[in-house]
């Protein structure tokens, strides 16, 4: 157990929905990345967020947007969902310096775009 | 851009048997990282590599990062069915704890 949990655990959604998907970091944590796996690949890195500002984002268009909040605690933001949306999303949260070796991944949420 | 590339993309060895699961870099490696998933699951992570030359180990797996740093190999010892799932390689890129990921390699290992 790495203290990192996300919510919910799986959803199904439809094409041109939106989604928020939440991640609630390790305590002390002020660091939180995410990343989208499709089935068969490795993560993606989708954007970072570092003391409630973004600091860094991936190859992703903007309808995919985050929040951190002051508890650092996270969200992830999917508009007009498409069905190559569907994958497991990871959340990964950091104590305080950005190496990856201090990452903690949650258990992801499976989305399901139909 | 960095690219990592996992071989093989599967395996099935026999309990009690060794194997031995790479990961090439398409540049310097400034960090490499090992995690296992379980299908569906979080990402565990194993060990990271930062030296050319590098090698961890941890119970069964040892993990060693090569003197040009563009290549890390995982090996696992008398391997058993608690060491089944996927494993992935990661790099970070510039240091940043901004992970790129190898396609992952799926082991079965039968009892």
């Amino acid at each position: 157990e790495t203290g990192v949990t996300q919510s919910p655990t799986h959803l199904i959604k439809t094409r041109g929905q939106q989604v928020t998907l939440r991640c609630s970091s390790q305590s002390g944590h002020n660091t939180v990345s995410w990343y989208q796996q499709a089935l068969g690949q490795g993560p993606q890195f989708i954007f970072q967020y570092y003391r409630e500002e973004e600091n860094g984002r991936g190859n992703f268009p903007p309808r995919f947007s985050g929040l951190q909040f002051p508890n650092y605690s996270s969200e992830l933001n999917v508009n007009a969902l498409e069905l190559d949306d569907s994958a497991l999303y990871l959340c990964a949260s950091s104590p305080g310096g950005l190496r990856a070796d201090t990452q903690y991944f949650g258990p992801g949420t499976r989305l399901t775009v139909l | 851009s960095q690219e990592l590339e996992q071989s093989p993309q599967s395996l099935i060895v026999q309990e009690g048997k060794n194997l031995t699961i790479n990961c090439t870099s398409s540049k310097t490696l400034y960090g490499l990282y090992w995690y296992k998933q379980k299908y569906g699951e979080g990402l565990i992570f194993l060990m990271m590599l930062q030296k050319g030359g590098e090698e961890k180990s941890h119970e069964k797996i040892t993990a060693k990062l090569d003197e040009k740093k563009q290549q890390s190999s995982l090996h696992i010892t008398a391997s058993q069915p608690s060491h089944a799932g996927i494993y992935l390689c990661g790099a970070d890129q510039g240091n940043t704890g901004k992970l790129i990921f190898g396609q992952g390699t799926t082991l079965q290992v039968k009892p």
